[in-house]
C-alpha cells in the first residue's frame, strides 16, 4: 500500500502545453510538498501546504501553481511547458519530522 | 540555494570498506539534521534523522553531528553493493514550516 503516490510517473510534453501532477498520501500527514530535482539531483522546495493552506511558496514561476482540495491531496498544475521545467518533481507529505516522498514524476518537454 | 554544500563525487569503493560522506552548512539556525538515500528512478528514503550534536547509530550507519563546526557526517561500515546510491544530507530549522533543506547529493558506487 503506497504511503506517498504521484501520477503519471513519466510525462514527454511539446513546449507551450499545459499539465497536470498529481499526489495523494494515505499517511495522515497535515503537511504537504512540492519538490524539484534538477538533473543534478539537487532537490529544491517549491511548495508547502498545511491543512489545505499554503505555507511555503519559494521563488517559482507564477505558471506552477499548487492546489490542495483536502489534506491528503496535493496537485500541481503547469502552465506554458518550457524547456527548462524537465526535471523530477517529487511529492512529500510530513507530520513535522521525517519527509515522505513519492516516486517521482518525470517531466520532459520537448 | 548554498546553505547545504555536498560533494556530489561520483565516489567508488570496494566492498567492505567504510565510506564518510560529509556535508557542511552556513545557516546555524539548522536544528534537525538528516540523511536519506535515493536509488535510481526512485524517491529519497529516510536513513538516519537527528537533532543533537554527537553520534547516532543505527547498525551499519552512524551519523555524526557538529553544530560548532556547521558539519555531518555519514559513516556507513562493511559496505554492500546494495548501498549504491546518492546519498543526500538535509536539514531545516525548528521553525520553516518543516521544509528540508537538501545537499546537493553524492553519488556512492561499491564495486564487489
Amino acid at each position: 500500500d503506497t504511503a506517498v503516490s504521484q501520477t503519471p510517473k513519466y510525462l514527454v510534453t511539446q513546449m507551450g502545453n499545459d499539465k497536470s501532477i498529481k499526489c495523494e498520501q494515505n499517511l495522515g500527514h497535515d503537511t504537504m510538498y512540492w519538490y524539484k530535482q534538477d538533473s543534478k539531483k539537487f532537490l529544491k522546495i517549491m511548495f508547502s501546504y498545511n491543512n489545505k493552506e499554503l505555507i511555503i511558496n519559494e521563488t517559482v514561476p507564477n505558471r506552477f501553481s499548487p492546489k490542495s482540495p483536502d489534506k491528503a491531496h496535493l496537485n500541481l498544475h503547469i502552465n506554458s511547458l518550457e524547456l527548462g521545467d524537465s526535471a523530477v518533481y517529487f511529492c512529500a507529505s510530513s507530520s513535522g519530522g521525517e519527509l515522505f516522498f513519492g516516486e517521482g514524476s518525470r517531466l520532459t518537454v520537448l | 540555494q548554498k546553505e547545504v554544500e555536498q560533494d556530489p563525487g561520483p565516489l567508488s569503493v570496494p566492498e567492505g570498506a567504510i565510506v564518510s560522506l560529509n556535508c557542511t552548512y552556513s545557516n546555524s539556525a539548522f536544528q534537525y539534521f538528516m540523511w536519506y538515500r535515493q536509488y535510481s528512478r526512485k524517491g529519497p528514503e529516510l536513513l538516519m534523522y537527528t537533532y543533537s550534536s554527537g553520534n547516532k547509530e543505527d547498525g551499519r550507519f552512524t551519523a555524526q553531528v557538529d553544530k560548532s563546526s556547521k558539519y555531518i557526517s555519514l559513516f556507513i561500515r562493511d559496505s554492500q553493493p546494495s548501498d549504491s546510491a546518492t546519498y543526500l544530507c538535509a536539514m531545516r530549522e525548528s521553525n520553516s514550516g518543516y521544509a528540508l533543506n537538501f545537499g546537493k547529493g553524492t553519488s556512492l558506487l561499491v564495486t564487489p
